[in-house]
C-alpha cells in the first residue's frame, strides 16, 4: 500500500531552527509537496520538490531524497506565528496526491 | 478577489437527511478535488473532476456524490447523512502545472 509517515508532534524554541521529516512509499513519484495548516483555516502551499536536493525559500527550506523515499522541511528562525500542522503529500503515478497525517509544530517562547 | 469558496462554513444535520456542500472558484482551474479531514487522519479524497463535465471516485467515495456541470462549480451531496460523515470538508482546485492545490476554507459538518 502506499503510506506517508511523519511525526504526529514536534516542539521548538522561538528563533530555533527545526527540521520535519517525511518518508515515504507510493506507487510511483511525480513530486512531493509540503503545505502548512493553522488551526481552524485552510492548507496552504509551502514547497515543491521533484528533483533530489534542497529547495531554499526564505526562512523555509525542503529537502528531497527520491532514492531513500524521504523528505524533509526545516524552518529557521521560528517565530511564533510558525505554530501549525505541516503535511507532507507526495504526487503518484496516477498524479493523486498521497498525504501524511501532518506535524503539529509547537512554538515555545 | 480571486480564490475559491466554500459554503456553508458549519452545519448539524440530523441523520438520514440530504446536504449538498458548495463549492466555487473563480480560478478557471480544470481540477476540482473534495477531501474530508479527520483528526490523527491525513486528508482523504472523496471525488474529483479533472475537467467540467468529468469527475472520478476517490479513496473514500461511498455515501458520496458530486457533478461538474461547469468549469467553476463542484457541489459535494450526501444523500443520506451518517454520523461516520462528521469531518472537516475541504474542496481544492489545481491548474496546470506543478499541481499545487488551492484550498477553500473548509465546512465543518456534524451529524448526529
Amino acid at each position: 500500500g502506499q503510506n506517508i509517515d511523519q511525526p504526529t508532534e514536534m516542539t521548538a524554541t522561538e528563533g530555533a531552527i527545526v527540521q520535519i521529516n517525511c518518508t515515504y512509499q507510493t506507487s510511483g513519484f511525480n513530486g512531493l509537496f509540503w503545505y502548512q495548516q493553522h488551526a481552524g483555516e485552510a492548507p496552504t502551499f509551502l514547497s515543491y520538490n521533484v528533483l533530489d536536493g534542497l529547495e531554499e525559500k526564505g526562512r523555509f527550506s525542503s529537502f528531497l531524497s527520491r532514492s531513500k523515499g524521504y523528505s524533509y522541511l526545516l524552518l529557521k528562525e521560528l517565530q511564533m506565528k510558525d505554530s501549525a500542522s505541516y503535511l507532507c503529500a507526495v504526487m503518484d503515478s496516477n498524479y493523486q496526491l498521497i498525504w501524511g497525517a501532518g506535524t503539529k509544530l509547537i512554538i515555545k517562547p | 478577489i480571486a480564490g475559491i469558496t466554500q459554503a456553508p462554513t458549519s452545519q448539524i444535520l440530523a441523520a438520514g437527511r440530504r446536504m449538498t456542500l458548495r463549492c466555487t472558484q473563480d480560478m478557471r482551474h480544470n481540477a476540482m478535488y473534495w477531501y474530508r479531514q479527520d483528526l490523527g487522519l491525513g486528508l482523504r479524497l472523496i471525488h474529483y473532476s479533472n475537467t467540467a463535465g468529468t469527475t472520478g471516485k476517490g479513496e473514500v467515495p461511498d455515501g458520496y456524490s458530486v457533478s461538474r456541470a461547469n468549469t467553476d462549480d463542484f457541489p459535494l451531496t450526501l444523500a443520506s447523512a451518517v454520523p461516520s460523515q462528521t469531518s472537516v470538508y475541504f474542496c481544492a482546485s489545481s491548474g496546470s502545472g506543478t499541481g499545487e492545490l488551492f484550498f477553500g476554507e473548509g465546512s465543518r459538518l456534524t451529524v448526529l
